[in-house]
């Protein structure tokens, strides 16, 4: 039983760029957040996706944007890069829009120089 | 702003000890708390979790204290072994905030052989 796929593992933007992330849901799953992660703090809530719609947001300006596929896939789309973005991104997938069951993908590593 | 954080940053024990990792929490109105542990390159993988009805919580070698009048969350590995070095997380999630979790800065946990 396939965990939560996120890809790429590492990415390498320069300033200014627009970005793509991508993750698939645990099977099962049907809901997909997205978090940042910058180096040596907590993860942040960027949104989250249920009935590829977003049914939630963070803190996060209008530059992080979203989308949700039919087969439960999500995309994260980053425009503008700045020297901030710099993070590791997760997904994280779990089933019904409550709290509970949260799987976590190994995350996309975004550097932006 | 109200936020969930950590007391110790970096925690080292000896092989076999137990220990105790601390969160505090700052509102009242979460009712739903979780462990999580970060390996290097990992995402976050859950340990334990804690509702808001409950005081303790136990697992296989891990217990969840609450203490809901001071605002205080711990986690407790007994008889800690190597493959227990990460970094800790306390994560919450308000009542009314839907499926988005708030995370606490973390812990690096470091077991000594």
């Amino acid at each position: 039983d396939a965990g939560v796929t996120q890809s790429p593992t590492h990415l390498i933007k320069t300033r200014g760029q627009q970005v793509t992330l991508r993750c698939s849901p645990k099977s099962g799953h049907d809901t997909v957040s997205w978090y940042q992660q910058a180096l040596g703090q907590g993860p942040q809530f960027i949104f989250q996706y249920y009935e590829e719609e977003e049914r939630q947001r963070g803190n996060f300006p209008d530059r992080f944007s979203g989308h949700q596929f039919p087969n439960y896939s999500s995309e994260l789309n980053v425009n503008a890069l700045l020297l901030g973005d710099s993070a590791l991104y997760l997904c994280a997938s779990s089933s019904g829009q409550g709290p509970y069951g949260y799987t976590f993908g190994s995350g996309t590593r975004l550097t932006v120089v | 702003g109200e936020s969930v954080g950590l007391h110790l940053p970096t925690l080292s024990v000896q092989e076999g000890d137990n220990s105790i990792i601390n969160c505090a929490y700052s509102n009242s109105a979460s009712d739903y708390f979780i462990w999580y542990k970060q390996e290097s390159g990992k995402g976050p993988q859950f340990i334990i979790d804690i509702r808001s009805n409950m005081d303790k919580r136990q697992g296989q070698r891990v217990t969840v204290l609450l203490n809901k009048t001071v605002k205080h969350l711990s986690l407790q590995i007994a008889a800690t072994q190597p493959g227990d070095s990460a970094v800790y997380f306390c994560a919450e999630n308000r009542g009314n905030a839907g499926n988005m979790l708030t995370f606490g800065g973390g812990t690096r946990l470091m077991v000594k052989p």
